[in-house]
């Protein structure tokens, strides 16, 4: 059980395209889903967090009007990183937690961007 | 803030060696306390947890003792095999409220398992 998806796993697009990245949980209703950000051999940062049917809490320093979230139902949340350049080049991880499994995050797969 | 500091490094063993990645954090009241570990190209997968003081949580051979005395929950495992090569990640998860919480990821200890 509480199995999380992402996709696509990995993509490449052009610099001033949008991106947008799905998260779903598969066998659990997520009330609250994560974004993560890693970049190459370090560890995951936080970008958001999302309650289903509610504007998304960004970390500080992370650009609310570039990557735009969305919890529109209780299994998918989505990523969408607008007019994307190099630099957002990086894995992006989602996580979900659900009504059970208190303190406890199911993570996703991942999603590998890179932006040329 | 809550954080979390682990050993750097890389950690480079010969299979069957013992293995421990030390693990410290600094969180007020009382956190549950995570092991995760990230094979190449992959997401995160719990390898174990501990939501206590003193507990123990174990998975696969690895082992961690949640110890709040020291504020340590270090990883061990007494026989490492090269499937285990991977990036360790130890982290704290503080709720903080009825529908976030805060998780905190260390900076992760990559393992590198040699035949």
């Amino acid at each position: 059980g509480a199995v999380v998806s992402q996709h696509p796993s990995w993509v490449i697009c052009k610099s001033g395209t949008s991106v947008k990245i799905e998260c779903r949980s598969l066998d659990f209703q997520a009330t609250t889903m994560f974004w993560y950000r890693q970049f190459p051999k370090q560890s995951l940062m936080l970008m958001a967090t999302s309650n289903e049917g509610s504007k998304a809490t960004y970390e500080q320093g992370v650009e609310k009007d570039k990557f735009l979230i969305n919890h529109a139902s209780l299994t998918l949340s989505t990523l969408t990183v607008t007019s994307a350049h190099p630099e957002d080049s990086s894995f992006y991880i989602c996580s979900a937690k659900g009504l059970a499994g208190v303190n406890e995050q199911y993570f996703g797969p991942g999603t590998r961007l890179t932006v040329t | 803030g809550n954080s979390v500091t682990q050993m750097e490094g890389p950690v480079t063993l010969s299979e069957e060696a013992f293995l421990t990645i030390n693990c410290t954090y600094t969180a007020t009241g009382y956190p549950s306390l995570f092991w995760y570990v990230q094979y190449p190209g992959e997401g995160l997968q719990l390898l174990l947890k501990a939501t206590k003081a003193d507990d123990k949580g174990s998975n696969k051979g690895f082992e961690a003792t949640y110890r709040k005395e020291t504020t340590s929950f270090h990883l061990e495992k007494g026989s490492v095999q090269v499937s285990d090569s991977a990036v360790y990640f130890c982290a704290l998860s503080d709720r903080s409220d009825n529908y976030g919480q805060n998780f905190v990821f260390g900076p992760g200890t990559r393992l590198s398992v040699l035949p």
